[in-house]
């Protein structure tokens, strides 16, 4: 079965710091998809990036970027020089077969950034 | 406004009554998704459509539950005789099946079974 583990619960960090949000996932599927989403306090969920399992290539979009390794079965995401903006709960879910099936999230972590 | 939309957005009901929410997906979406998320919890996936067809149902989802996209636009779930533990927030997402798209998700419904 799959599962999606987010050991963190809460971080709080000061403007302007570096952050890294763990993601730990499992699956006996060697065709997979993971996933990044950002739920501001509005509630709504909004995606930040997939990635496939056959693509182990970290990215870098502006100030976010991802960390992919199979051999550790992690996804972790780093914010650099973080904003008041960042704060929210950030979830990492994960999909067997293709990126269109049913999504496993992990519980979230809440990301605080104060000025 | 071409994103996912959800009605109500708030719904309090007292507990045994039905209620029924309204997804309308991203137009030409095929698929169409119900997940649930309670309080510090991650999102719960319930069931799927693509076009009209109900492909997966979670265990989660009981009799009391249903989920229906009649001309494989817009999608309701019913809740029949709610209860205290139904008080969640339903999501909705789409989704186009074509080249592994991701989900978008719609605000959510937001229901409180007093």
């Amino acid at each position: 079965a799959q599962k999606v583990t987010q050991a963190q619960t809460e971080i709080s960090v000061v403007e302007k710091e570096d952050v890294t949000l763990d993601c730990v996932y499992e699956t006996r599927d060697t065709t997979y998809y993971l996933f990044w989403y950002k739920q501001p306090p509005s509630g709504e969920l909004v995606f930040l990036i997939r990635r496939n399992s056959f693509d182990e290539q970290n990215e870098i979009s502006g100030r976010y970027s991802w960390n992919f390794q199979k051999s550790t079965s992690s996804f972790n995401f780093t914010i650099t020089a973080s904003q008041v903006v960042d704060s929210a709960v950030y979830f990492c879910a994960l999909s067997e077969g293709g990126a269109n099936s049913k999504l496993t999230f992990g519980k979230g972590i809440t990301l605080s950034v104060r000025p | 406004d071409t994103g996912v939309s959800q009605d109500p957005r708030h719904k309090i009901t007292k507990r045994g009554q039905n209620v029924t929410f309204r997804c309308d997906p991203i137009s030409e979406h095929n698929r169409l998704y119900w997940y649930r998320q309670t309080l510090g919890q991650g999102p719960e996936f319930l069931t799927y459509f693509q076009n009209e067809a109900q492909l997966e149902k979670s265990r989660l989802l009981s009799d009391r539950f249903s989920a229906e996209r009649p001309k494989g636009s817009f999608s309701t779930l019913e809740i029949q005789r709610t209860e205290q533990g139904d008080s969640a927030m339903y999501l909705c997402a789409s989704s186009l099946v074509l080249d592994n798209n991701e989900q978008f998700f719609g605000p959510g419904t937001r229901l409180t079974v007093l």
